[in-house]
């Protein structure tokens, strides 16, 4: 199941700087994008989440950009802070009938921010 | 803040045993799920809940596979037989208008 990919299996970035974590997804019936976050040993924590109504979601140090003719979104983190380090997801759903909430991952990617 | 809550952390048992994962959902939410990942691959959803009743199941949740909510709090799932490719971590997830989903910690089965 290749609907939802993270081509970067690890991104190493430099405390202060900006991170940017990439995802593709092929089914164009998705309308709803969410990135976790996941450390070792804990489940998928929620970050931000973006609706395909939008091309730009912003939280904080977190910002989530949609492009939706490339199917491409884009979490960016600045600054980033080596609290930071972590395994991030993307996710992806849409919203029709018993589907919701049905969430499609990506493979992960392990962002490491060093000091 | 809630959480969601899942035990065990971890559950060794035998192939052919029968094994029962609990979780305890956030208290006001409505929609209750299961997802698992094996090591190594993706996180893939199993089965959706709403309305004491399953929403929608993948392709794993076969036969084997049961859920219920036998009380106001408790969310289970229940793997009849084991099989050694059962093994992996299975997270509980609950939502309250079934967009965002709050991960609990998840179980780590191993099956010998």
């Amino acid at each position: 199941d290749q609907q939802v990919k993270q081509n970067s299996p690890s991104l190493s970035v430099q405390e202060g700087r900006i991170s940017i974590l990439n995802c593709d997804y092929t089914n164009s019936m998705f309308d709803y994008f969410l990135w976790y976050k996941k450390y070792p040993a804990e489940g998928p924590t929620f970050l931000i989440s973006i609706s395909s109504i939008k091309d730009k979601n912003e939280d904080g140090r977190f910002t989530v950009f949609l492009n939706k003719s490339a199917k491409h979104l884009s979490l960016h983190i600045v600054p980033s802070q080596p609290g930071d380090s972590a395994v991030y997801f993307c996710a992806a759903s849409y919203a029709g009938g018993t589907s919701y909430g049905k969430l499609t991952f990506g493979q992960g990617t392990i962002l490491t921010v060093h000091p | 803040e809630p959480e969601v809550t899942q035990t065990p952390s971890h559950q060794v048992t035998q192939m052919g045993q029968e094994v029962i994962l609990r979780c305890v959902p956030i208290s006001n939410h409505l929609y209750f799920y299961w997802y698992r990942q094996i090591l190594g691959q993706k996180v893939e959803f199993l089965v959706s809940f709403y309305n004491n009743e399953i929403s929608e199941k993948s392709e794993i949740f076969d036969d084997q596979f049961s859920v219920e909510r036998p009380d106001g709090s408790n969310f289970t799932l229940k793997i009849r037989s084991t099989k050694l490719e059962d093994s992996a971590m299975y997270f509980c997830a609950s939502s309250e208008l079934g967009e965002k989903l709050f991960f609990g910690s998840g179980t780590q089965l191993s099956v010998l």
